[in-house]
């Protein structure tokens, strides 16, 4: 079945630095969601990407799909203690439920 | 202003005592999804509802069962807890299950078996 992986599981941040998770998949995707999540909360949609090599910018985050539809990536800007949370990948090749990464769980150190 | 609502936020059960989860939504949305988030770990798909059809994740457990009585509500029904079910619930919809729609999550329920 499809899968998606993403990386680091883990990242600590000093403020300031900037950060990048990635997220791969098995199989060619159709589009690809970003979800953010607190600690303590639910996941709350960020973005979608649905073209090939498509760049979207919300601020200071900074969203890539790759050229292929396999791979994508979430880049932070000068991080913020806002910004702490996991981030999500979910992918789907069709109308088929998403499929999501592990997550990367961000710190950011003041 | 809450969209989809889980209640309760904190369930504590017993070993082997049935429990219920419940979820409803005020958006009008055609599909609902429950999903099963364990600590540090990506949302698990257990199941989803099309409507009035259920669609079981290959790999969702017999123990777990779901209830759409109409299009607000749907339940989550774990006939017998065990320790390893202990997790997050998070039910979510979309509005017509196509793979390019946003996930509506509401707030979860944290569920601690005893």
């Amino acid at each position: 079945g499809q899968q998606v992986m993403q990386i680091p599981q883990y990242q600590h941040v000093q403020e300031g630095e900037d950060f990048t998770t990635y997220c791969n998949s098995s199989t060619t995707l159709s589009n690809i969601q970003w979800y953010k999540q607190r600690p303590g909360g639910h996941p709350v949609f960020l973005i979608q990407l649905v073209k090939s090599g498509e760049v979207k910018k919300q601020k200071r985050l900074t969203f890539q799909f790759g050229e292929a539809k396999k791979n994508s990536s979430l880049h932070i800007t000068a991080t913020q203690t806002t910004d702490v949370g996991t981030y999500f990948c979910a992918g789907t090749s069709g109308n088929t439920p998403l499929v999501f990464g592990k997550g990367t769980r961000l710190s950011v150190i003041a | 202003d809450a969209m989809v609502i889980q209640n309760p936020r904190y369930q504590v059960t017993q070993f082997g005592k049935p429990v219920t989860l419940s979820c409803s939504q005020t958006l009008n949305h055609n599909v609902m999804y429950w999903y099963q988030q364990k600590s540090s770990q990506a949302p698990k798909l257990l199941f989803h509802y099309y409507d009035k059809d259920f669609n079981n994740e290959a790999d969702t457990p017999d123990n777990f069962q779901s209830r759409r009585p109409n299009t607000s509500f749907c339940f989550l029904d774990i006939r017998s807890p065990g320790l390893g079910d202990a997790a997050m619930y998070l039910c979510a919809t979309t509005l017509t299950g196509f793979g390019n729609e946003k996930l509506f999550f509401g707030s979860g329920t944290q569920l601690s078996v005893l």
